[in-house]
């Protein structure tokens, strides 16, 4: 099973801020790498696949990079709406897809 | 734009079997892989597994033994069962898709959830 491992668990931020989430592979997932954004009571919404590339309607300010173990997503300016919580999954080696365990965006 | 809606007893016994539905709309569930995904209360993401509309499936080994999946293409759903539950699957059951015909990749869009809980 390939472990993901994501840090900081909780980062603080303030709005206009740049921020940068990581996610680390117990082994190389090439770029088979998506990203997710959870909001409480809410189900995660895809951001980033492929590593890099933004799904439909993602911002600009969202953007994903790495490849092999090191993985890192960035909001280059946070918005109000950008604190919660961020998972990262890899889907090279499944059975089975796994899930980091989530960083959370909180205001500082 | 595909819709998914998970459906279920709120609350099973210990022991018992966990039974959820998740229903398809806005487009037709054939050709497609179709997943559930549970987050216990405060924790993250665990992948049950996939069933695809012709029937094949596949699991998370630590969960193998007790997934039972299904689907019903002219109903446009499937289903989860999950056996001899406790206390530890208690959780937020999602159901989810990669929205390309063929594929088991990333997961969008998704069900919106629904809490199940294992107490007697």
């Amino acid at each position: 099973e390939v472990v993901m491992t994501q840090s900081p668990a909780t980062l603080s931020g303030s709005p206009g801020e740049r921020a940068t989430l990581s996610c680390r592979a117990s082994q190389s997932v090439s770029s088979n790498l998506a990203w997710y954004q959870q909001k409480p009571g809410q189900a995660p919404r895809l951001l980033i696949y492929g590593a890099s590339t933004r799904a439909t309607g993602i911002p600009a300010r969202f953007s994903g990079s790495g490849s092999g173990t090191e993985f890192t997503l960035t909001i280059s300016s946070l918005q109000s709406e950008d604190f919660a919580v961020y998972y990262c999954q890899q889907y090279n080696n499944w059975p089975p897809i796994t899930f980091g365990q989530g960083t959370r965006l909180e205001i500082k | 734009q595909v819709q998914l809606q998970e459906s279920g007893p709120g609350l099973v016994k210990p022991s018992e079997t966990l039974s959820l539905t998740c229903t398809v709309s806005g487009g037709s569930i054939r050709g497609y892989y179709w997943s559930w995904i549970r987050q216990p209360p405060g924790k993250g993401l665990e992948w049950i597994g996939y069933i695809s509309s012709s029937g094949s499936t596949n699991s998370n080994p630590s969960l193998k033994s007790r997934v039972i999946m299904s689907v019903d293409t002219s109903k446009n759903q499937f289903s989860l069962k999950l056996t001899s539950v406790t206390a530890a699957d208690t959780a937020v059951y999602y159901c989810a898709t990669d929205r390309r015909p063929g594929y088991f990749n990333w997961f969008d869009p998704w069900g919106q959830g629904t809490l199940v809980t294992v107490s007697s």
